[in-house]
């Protein structure tokens, strides 16, 4: 079962921040969060755990909610290149299937 | 050079006429899973393995096959291919911890055209 994404879209203007929100209806041991460009395949950005950690990535961080199912990407200070399509895919406690969500399309523009 | 590699990357064919796409990965990786990827839809899970001769179905198994005889290869069969078949395929891979898959490294994808 796909996670849900939110929102569909984003645009931004460079330095700008976003958030990028990701909820699942299952338990989840843990969250992935990959970014696609466009023609390309997708390329890692963090995994988190169950425990409600926080990663940062540079400007990129997120956060697990594992009580509330829910993760968050957050791009601060956007710059250009972060533009793309962002997964996040969940794998739950009682099974070994990653699944992604719908993606979040995001553009920064200058 | 750590890779996923997928077979053909571009392909148009007929419905009706099996085919077979590979997907070789040299980082000695026990987990490896298929997915394709339609506008608006994201990217859906077919099916997945996580060692030699273990596998299972995915949220969008019908109408593929897989097998997984080595660790480095997983091929996904279409037997007999439909125009709702027409997607952009990827093929991942990573390492199994026995309670969680690590980073997923992804092929190129396989674009496939069903007339």
């Amino acid at each position: 079962q796909q996670p849900v994404q939110s929102p569909q879209a984003v645009i931004l203007r460079e330095g700008e921040d976003a958030v990028i929100n990701c909820s699942s209806s299952k338990a989840l041991y843990s969250v992935h969060w990959y970014r696609q460009k466009h023609g390309e395949a997708p390329v890692f950005l963090m995994i988190l755990l169950k425990g409600g950690e926080q990663k940062g990535h540079e400007k990129i961080s997120a956060s697990f909610n594992e009580k509330k199912q829910q993760s968050s990407l957050y791009l601060t200070a956007s710059q250009l290149s972060y533009s793309g399509t962002y997964f996040c895919g969940t794998l739950s406690n009682s099974g070994y299937a990653l699944n992604f969500g719908k993606g979040t399309s995001l553009l920064v523009t200058p | 050079e750590a890779q996923v590699t997928q077979n053909p990357r571009y392909l148009i064919t007929v419905t009706g006429k099996k085919l077979t796409v590979t997907c070789s990965q040299n980082m000695n990786h026990e987990y490896m899973s298929w997915y394709r990827q339609d506008p608006g839809l994201g990217l859906r899970q077919i099916y997945y393995s996580m060692n030699v001769e273990v596998t299972d179905k995915g949220d969008v198994p019908e109408g593929y096959k897989v097998s997984r005889k080595e660790k480095r290869n997983f091929p996904l069969i279409l037997e007999s291919p439909s125009p709702n078949q027409t997607s952009l395929y990827f093929c991942a891979s990573s390492f199994w911890t026995g309670a969680n898959t690590g980073e997923l490294f992804f092929g190129e994808g396989s674009r496939l055209t069903v007339l």
